[in-house]
């Protein structure tokens, strides 16, 4: 079975540093391109950022350009989110996700995990 | 990046077709072929219902579809079902990042 589950969130004062994981297992990891989406409390889906099979590559929002940093593991088939200068408007919960063979879609998601920013 | 325009909400009755509309520019929407659609129920992870505009993956209805014109794609629900409650995202490719749409709120009467 293809699953991705998420760990690290929890409660960070702002200006502090989170690093999220994501535990890929069922497909070969290391061909696919990944990313991170995160959800405010109450609102929508915002993209963060995503990296592609060999960590050439990677994007972020403006939102969260400078701060954040993808990274992943091939060898412990782990997505990765360090989170730096956190700020209370980053409090949502962040889920990772696989990015389609073939096709523009993310599929699965993780079950997300929550990072809460407050002092 | 600014977000995709989508409704806040839709409602039908159960056997009803209903479309959600998600309107971007040229930069985005209309620049790609790229867009996905997501269903999310609550306190649930989303879950990809189309891709690539029109494409439907392997174990989602065939109630289920998506087009696209300019900067406007469309998901369209026929035979609306309970089931099919829920909360609705669009996205789309732009420029090496993602942008998803506001979100619109599925009710069924």
């Amino acid at each position: 079975e293809v699953q991705l589950v998420e760990s690290g969130g929890g409660l960070v004062q702002p200006g502090g540093s989170l690093r999220l994981s994501c535990a890929a297992s069922g497909f070969t990891f290391s061909i696919y391109w990944m990313h991170w989406v995160r959800q405010a409390p109450g609102r929508g889906l915002v993209w963060v950022s995503r990296i592609n099979p060999d960590e050439s590559s990677t994007s972020y929002a403006d939102s969260v350009k400078g701060r954040f940093t993808i990274s992943r593991d091939n060898g412990k088939n782990t997505l990765y989110l360090q989170m730096n200068s956190l700020r209370a408007e980053d409090t949502a919960v962040y889920y990772c996700a696989r990015h389609g063979s073939g096709s523009s879609g993310f599929d699965p998601w993780g079950q997300g995990t929550l990072v809460t920013v407050s002092s | 990046q600014s977000a995709l325009t989508q409704p806040a909400s839709v409602s039908g009755s159960p056997g009803q077709s209903i479309t959600i509309s998600c309107t971007g520019t040229s930069s985005d929407v209309g620049g790609y072929n790229y867009v996905s659609w997501y269903q999310q129920h609550p306190g649930k992870a989303p879950q990809l219902m189309i891709y690539d505009v029109s494409n439907r993956p392997s174990g989602v209805s065939n109630r289920f579809s998506g087009s696209k014109s300019g900067n406007t794609a469309s998901l369209t629900i026929s035979g609306l079902q309970a089931e099919d409650e829920a909360d609705y995202y669009c996205s789309s490719y732009t420029s090496s990042t993602y942008v998803f749409g506001t979100g619109t709120k599925v009710t069924v009467l």
